[in-house]
């Protein structure tokens, strides 16, 4: 079993769609969970931290299961400009990826 | 203030010979991780260091080594290319229980 699974994809959707990506992890000794972004040939960037209590950031969401092992990510009003590479990390003493979601956002 | 810088962008080897690649952390960082990232796959962890020394290490050979410096730079070395090793090379930077920066990357292609 892979440490960190995401949804295959990838997600085609219109500007304004409501899109949300999943994620599973195995280590259970997991502390700090993160979603990134990936644009093509460039490096990730942190699109967010994902907090036991959910939190939310404009138009995303995140939220983290402990029980499940579970984090998700929501985006609401889908633009153009979200169109990326969506990788689920997760964190013990170093950063674990899964293989990234293309979400691709068309008008 | 500069965030994390890789040297070089770009290098093209032959298989059987030796790469090493650098890494500058962001100021105030002291941990620097090096990823492989093969062609529509996730960053795949390769190692981390920390105080000059390998704290953890992913699922690659010991073709893969690395060196920490007092400055907190740092250097991946592989030895003996394959062309299986061609991939970007991503370096990330982090302090204690703080978020990751990376690099924009090292892409090595082997011929």
């Amino acid at each position: 079993r892979k440490e960190v699974e995401q949804d295959p994809g990838p997600f085609n959707v219109p500007e304004g769609a409501t899109v949300a990506f999943n994620c599973t992890y195995s280590n259970s000794a997991s502390q700090s969970f993160f979603w990134y972004r990936q644009d093509c040939r460039k490096e990730p960037k942190l699109l967010m931290s994902v907090y036991s209590s959910g939190n939310e950031d404009g138009r995303f969401t995140a939220q983290l299961n402990r029980a499940s092992q579970y984090i998700s990510l929501l985006i609401r009003d889908s633009k153009l400009s979200d169109s990326a590479t969506y990788l689920c990390v997760v964190s013990y003493l170093d950063m674990r990826f899964g293989a990234g979601t293309r979400l691709t956002v068309k008008p | 203030d500069a965030g994390v810088t890789q040297s070089p962008t770009h290098l093209i080897k032959t298989r059987g010979q030796q790469v090493t690649l650098r890494c500058s952390p962001k100021s105030g960082h002291d941990t620097v991780s090096w990823y492989q990232q093969a062609l529509g796959q996730g960053p795949q962890f390769i190692f981390q260091y920390y105080e000059e020394e390998e704290r953890q290490r992913g699922n690659f050979p010991d073709r893969f080594s690395g060196h920490q410096f007092p400055n907190y730079s740092s250097e991946l070395n592989v030895n003996a290319l394959l062309l299986g090793d061609s991939a970007l090379y991503l370096c990330a930077s982090s302090a204690m229980n703080t978020e990751a920066f990376f690099g924009q990357g090292t892409r090595l292609t082997v011929v």
